[in-house]
């Protein structure tokens, strides 16, 4: 089956600075690629997909590219705010609703 | 429009005991899946169901189980509990078959074995 890796496990950065998360996967037939923010006892929410078809998206702050040969994508996070302090998933999907996460990032920006 | 619900938000059970947990998708969706999330390990996949039937099912012990009622709602059970059981389970609901559709989560119910 799919397996995702995700690093690092912690980061911390100060406040303005950029932030830099990756995952790699493995199943070449993952095509489907969310990233979820999860604050301290609430639910995983997502905050950008990409999809195979693209290399590139983003949504203000936050950034997400995708490399398929290399089968790894990454999360940037510029201008870091204290309220962006939280564990970051990765996920990886082929199409369904069995999606395959990273192990978290657990992110600190400190002010 | 409401959210995913999933309830009770706590549990307390003791080893040996069964468990069962409940869901509400958002209104309209079809899909729920079922994860376990324990530190370390990340969120792992349980099952998936769509429209009544069991689509997909992780690599989880045959304790695990769990059922979607017509109006989409979905039960999970664990039987025989084992203090590795402890750990928020969550759920999530999406409107199609397809991860394209997006994928919302529910706030999770805390099971602690003890």
């Amino acid at each position: 089956g799919e397996n995702v890796e995700q690093h690092p496990s912690t980061l911390s950065v100060q406040e303005g600075d950029s932030a830099v998360i990756k995952c790699t996967y493995s199943d070449s037939a993952s095509n489907y690629f969310p990233w979820y923010k999860q604050e301290l006892g609430k639910r995983p929410q997502l905050i950008i997909d990409i999809r195979s078809n693209v290399g590139e998206k983003k949504d203000q702050r936050i950034a997400v590219t995708l490399n398929k040969t290399a089968k790894h994508f990454s999360l940037h996070i510029t201008e870091t705010q204290p309220e962006d302090s939280a564990v970051y998933f990765c996920a990886a999907s082929a199409g369904g609703n069995q999606f395959y996460f990273g192990t978290g990032t657990s992110l600190t920006v400190i002010p | 429009k409401a959210g995913v619900t999933q309830t009770p938000r706590y549990l307390i059970k003791t080893r040996g005991q069964q468990v069962t947990l409940s869901c509400s998708p958002i209104s309209g969706h079809r899909s729920v899946s079922w994860y376990q999330q324990t530190p370390g390990q990340g969120l792992q996949f349980l099952f998936e169901y769509f429209s009544e039937t069991q689509r997909n099912k992780g690599n989880f012990p045959g304790r695990f189980s769990g059922r979607q009622f017509s109006n989409s709602r979905s039960e999970m059970n664990v039987s025989t509990l084992e203090l590795g059981d402890s750990a928020l389970y969550l759920c999530a609901s999406s409107l199609g078959r397809t991860a394209n559709y997006g994928y919302t989560f529910g706030s999770g119910t805390r099971l602690t074995v003890v």
